[in-house]
């Protein structure tokens, strides 16, 4: 499959600040980005998704935004809260390809 | 929730012993897709089906086979298990191909003793 590669690994931030998540990819291609959240002893569950035909969309506190030329989208939450913390992946679907994710923990 | 359902939802084994996983929907979804999940490497694909008795292979895909025989169900058999195996395992189900989202079951914990 597709590399992609999610950054950071772990996220630790105060409750209430923003916290950001970024995932880069290769295959120009590629034109369907979806960010998923996964909880403890849960299946991931589809947050958001953007494609290609735009540069961000958002919903409620999360969004996402996508850079085709340079080939990242990131996620960003804002107004964090306890329930947010979780893990986060990113997927390249064209390739069939998931980040390694990134756990988020909200501090309170 | 997507319907989903996975079976067992947790299972212990040995090592060389078989071992069918299934997957379940009740979407009508023509897409399923069978996942491990272990630290550090997300979710890596196994086998994916596009329709029923057509299937195709994901990126770590020996050592498993898997079979669709009907749209609702997707089996994934480790015919020998080994050591290796011993992850969490998710089925997943999408309406389209790569431009749609998928949604997944609550995984099937595996372990090899």
């Amino acid at each position: 499959g597709e590399n992609v590669e999610q950054h950071p690994s772990t996220l630790s931030v105060q409750e209430g600040d923003s916290a950001v998540i970024k995932c880069t990819y290769s295959d120009s291609a590629s034109n369907y980005f979806p960010w998923y959240k996964q909880e403890l002893g849960k299946g991931p569950q589809l947050i958001i998704d953007i494609r290609s035909n735009v540069g961000e969309k958002k919903d409620q506190r999360i969004a996402v935004t996508l850079n085709k030329t340079a080939k990242h989208f990131s996620l960003h939450i804002t107004e964090t809260q306890p329930e947010d913390s979780a893990v986060y992946f990113c997927a390249v679907p064209y390739k069939l390809s998931f980040g390694a994710g990134t756990t988020v923990t909200v501090r309170a | 929730d997507a319907g989903i359902t996975q079976s067992p939802r947790h299972k212990v084994t040995e090592t060389g012993t078989p071992v069918t996983l299934r997957c379940h929907q009740t979407e009508n979804h023509r897409y399923m897709y069978w996942y491990r999940q272990d630290p550090g490497h997300g979710l890596r694909l196994i086998h994916y089906s596009y329709g029923v008795k057509d299937t195709d292979k994901g990126e770590v895909s020996d050592g498993y086979s898997v079979s669709r025989s009907k749209t609702e169900d997707f089996l994934l058999t480790l015919e020998s298990a080994t050591s290796s195996q011993t992850s969490v395992y998710f089925c997943a189900i999408s309406e389209g191909g790569t431009n749609q989202p998928q949604h997944f079951g609550d995984g099937t914990r595996l372990s090899i003793l």
